[in-house]
């Protein structure tokens, strides 16, 4: 069965820390691993990632793929309170169907 | 170009009533999904949809039908509400593994 485990679940930061977090998988047939930020609605996209070692980077975000060991971080750096939100972190397995790990609560405070 | 769209916004229910959440998405896409989010749960898979005329089962499916008869439209339906079935529920279309959400319906069941 295919699963995505993300840690930490949750984290409580200050203004300008670095957070990391993880997400590990196990899937048959890889195809992609995307991250998604979730705020009061929708979820809305930030990266996907199909190549080991390639970082996709975007302002204070940045993520990276390792196929081998089957994890991602995503990196946030001199965090604001506009980051606070739950990160979702998924994989595609084929036919566009995505597993989903349970998400992680980041609460930065100013 | 409105994406993906999903009516009702919320919605309260008695248990044993059914009712219909509709999507609809203005963008050609084949793929179509259900998912709901639970606290502490991440994103679940219900149904989801390859194609016009093509459904099939996610990881929660019981309780719920769906159908698939035009590209743009992908109806959820809850035959026999149940008070387990209080959740958000987001539908997505997705191209080339990027899935797109909609707004969200917030449902209740008594």
């Amino acid at each position: 069965e295919d699963k995505v485990v993300q840690s930490p679940l949750s984290l409580v930061v200050h203004e300008g820390d670095t957070v990391t977090l993880n997400c590990s998988y196990e899937v048959t047939n890889f195809r992609s691993l995307l991250w998604y930020k979730q705020e009061k609605k929708a979820p809305t996209f930030l990266f996907m990632l199909t190549s080991s070692g390639i970082e996709k980077k975007s302002g204070r975000l940045s993520s990276i793929l390792d196929k081998k060991e089957l994890f991602s971080i995503l990196n946030i750096t001199a965090t604001q309170t506009g980051d606070s939100a739950i990160y979702l972190c998924a994989v595609e397995g084929g036919s566009e169907k995505l597993v989903f790990g349970k998400g992680m609560k980041l609460t930065v405070n100013p | 170009n409105a994406g993906v769209t999903q009516t009702p916004k919320f919605q309260v229910l008695k248990t044993g009533q059914s009712m219909t959440l509709q999507c609809a998405q203005d963008m050609n896409h084949e793929y179509m999904s259900w998912y709901r989010q639970d606290p502490g749960m991440g994103l679940r898979l219900i149904h989801y949809s390859v194609g016009a005329g093509i459904t099939d089962q996610g990881e929660v499916p019981n309780g719920y039908n769906v159908s698939r008869s035009t590209t743009e439209d992908f109806p959820l339906r809850l035959l026999s509400a149940a008070p387990s079935q209080t959740s958000v529920y987001f539908c997505a279309s997705s191209y080339l593994g990027l899935q797109f959400f909609g707004p969200g319906t917030r449902l209740t069941v008594l």
